[in-house]
């Protein structure tokens, strides 16, 4: 069964450090999100990205992000300079046809 | 305006019994309706999910049942298994296909 696959599955980082949290989706799909998790919490979104472009984002998804689709086939989440309080698991998701989204097994980022 | 209102957080169900999971929102504007299973230490599993123009979806254990009056939709797994046991995420999709998350209850399934 296809399936969203991202890596890493676990990053520590410093505090200030940038990050690229990357995800690979399904062959077919054309629509990308990155949702994250705060431990015990609900999943919350942050962007939507469809035909190359931001087609959504958060109040959380602020200028420290940024996402792009380098090469057509990786999506990558950046976080340029990392605070504490980005620890949390990263979900990528995709969708075929906007509504169904897949998650990934998620990115677990520790900022120290 | 946003918002979905899970309930409960916490389930305890003997195994054979029912499940029964509970979600409000408040954006009329909200047209899919999917939930999520999600097992410690991996990503929520899409499980299910309806459109408002159905009031119930079955699909083997699994029903959805929604009321679009009322603005709320509810989850029922019959004949609990233990491997049910997860945590389950209601969700609602609108405009620009993100989705909005309740916040979760945990399901234990006692054998």
């Amino acid at each position: 069964e296809p399936e969203v696959t991202q890596t890493p599955s676990h990053q520590v980082t410093q505090m200030g450090q940038e990050v690229i949290l990357r995800c690979v989706p399904i062959s077919n799909h054309l629509y990308f999100y990155w949702y994250r998790q705060i431990l015990g919490q609900k999943v919350e979104f942050l962007v939507s990205f469809y035909n190359n472009e931001i087609s959504e984002k958060s109040e959380i998804f602020d200028d420290q992000f940024s996402v792009e689709r380098p090469d057509g086939s990786n999506f990558t989440l950046k976080i340029r300079s990392t605070k504490l309080e980005d620890s949390a698991m990263y979900f990528c998701a995709t969708a075929r046809t906007g509504l169904g989204s897949f998650f990934g097994q998620g990115t677990r980022l520790t900022v120290v | 305006q946003q918002q979905v209102k899970q309930s409960p957080q916490s389930l305890i169900v003997q195994k054979g019994g029912i499940s029964i999971i509970n979600c409000a929102y408040e954006n009329t504007a909200f047209d899919y309706f999917p939930w999520y299973q999600q097992f410690p230490g991996k990503g929520p599993a899409l499980l299910i999910a309806i459109r408002p123009d159905v009031s119930e979806k079955k699909e083997g254990r699994f029903t959805i049942s929604f009321n679009k009056s009322a603005k709320q939709f509810s989850l029922h797994i019959m004949d609990s298994q233990p491997g049910d046991s997860a945590t389950y995420f209601c969700a609602a999709q609108g405009a620009g296909n993100m989705l909005t998350f309740g916040g979760g209850t945990r399901l234990m399934v006692k054998p």
